[in-house]
């Protein structure tokens, strides 16, 4: 266990509706990313927040991706009108806000769009 | 585009070998690099992080990286069947996000 915790762990849903993740870092941690992982590949990097600013936006991230870190604490990742092709491992990793930084990943959302 | 590659495997080998696993990368600002191991249906685990050329060693791992040849690698000595897994290498640029590799897949044999 890293330390960073991830809700829900598995989620299915049908295509077109709205799903939203959360992800609490490790407390000291002020910097929080996002990946997706599909069968057979890396991670790919979705997006980045600073403690509450969002700094980068990978072009993965769709307009039906939106993610925010109000508090600079925990995190939510939300997916509008689901398609298919968004089943994949959804992942979060917290850093320190000090130097490179080594990232910690949470267990993961596994989402599955039927 | 920023670009790691990696053999996908699978990487057999008895137990009690050693494990090789090799990587490189396209980038050549990128400054930190890592390993991570990654079981079935499991997220990735930081196993090694190296930001220097050399030798890295902890316990039975070993990282070497060679930024001339754009190269890392990680050296899993006496392996066991427990690290059958796939080893994920990462690159970073700064503090961004990292670029993962697509992995090698390790099976230890007993």
């Amino acid at each position: 266990d890293t330390g960073v915790s991830q809700d829900p762990r598995h989620k299915i849903t049908k295509r077109g509706q709205n799903v939203t993740f959360r992800c609490d870092p490790i407390s000291e941690h002020n910097r929080l990313y996002w990946y997706r992982q599909t069968l057979g590949q890396g991670p790919e990097f979705l997006t980045y927040f600073q403690n509450e600013a969002q700094l980068e936006k990978s072009r993965l991230l769709s307009d039906r991706f939106s993610a925010e870190r109000p508090k600079g604490s925990f995190s939510t990742l939300e997916i509008q009108r689901t398609e298919q092709g968004d089943s994949a491992m959804y992942l979060c990793a917290s850093s320190t806000g000090t130097g490179v930084g080594e990232q910690f990943f949470g267990p993961g959302t596994r989402l599955t769009v039927l | 585009q920023k670009e790691v590659e990696q053999n996908s495997g699978p990487l057999s080998v008895p137990e009690g070998a050693i494990a090789s696993l090799n990587c490189t990368y396209s980038d050549r600002v990128s400054q930190s690099f890592f390993w991570y191991r990654q079981y079935s249906g499991k997220s990735p685990e930081l196993i090694m992080s190296i930001y220097s050329n050399g030798d890295k060693e902890d316990g039975r791992f070993t990282a070497q990286l060679n930024k001339a040849s754009q190269y890392v690698s990680l050296l899993i000595r006496d392996s066991q069947p427990s690290d059958s897994a796939t080893y994920l290498c990462a690159v970073q640029t700064g503090a961004n996000n990292l670029f993962f590799g697509t992995g090698t897949r390790l099976t230890v044999i007993p």
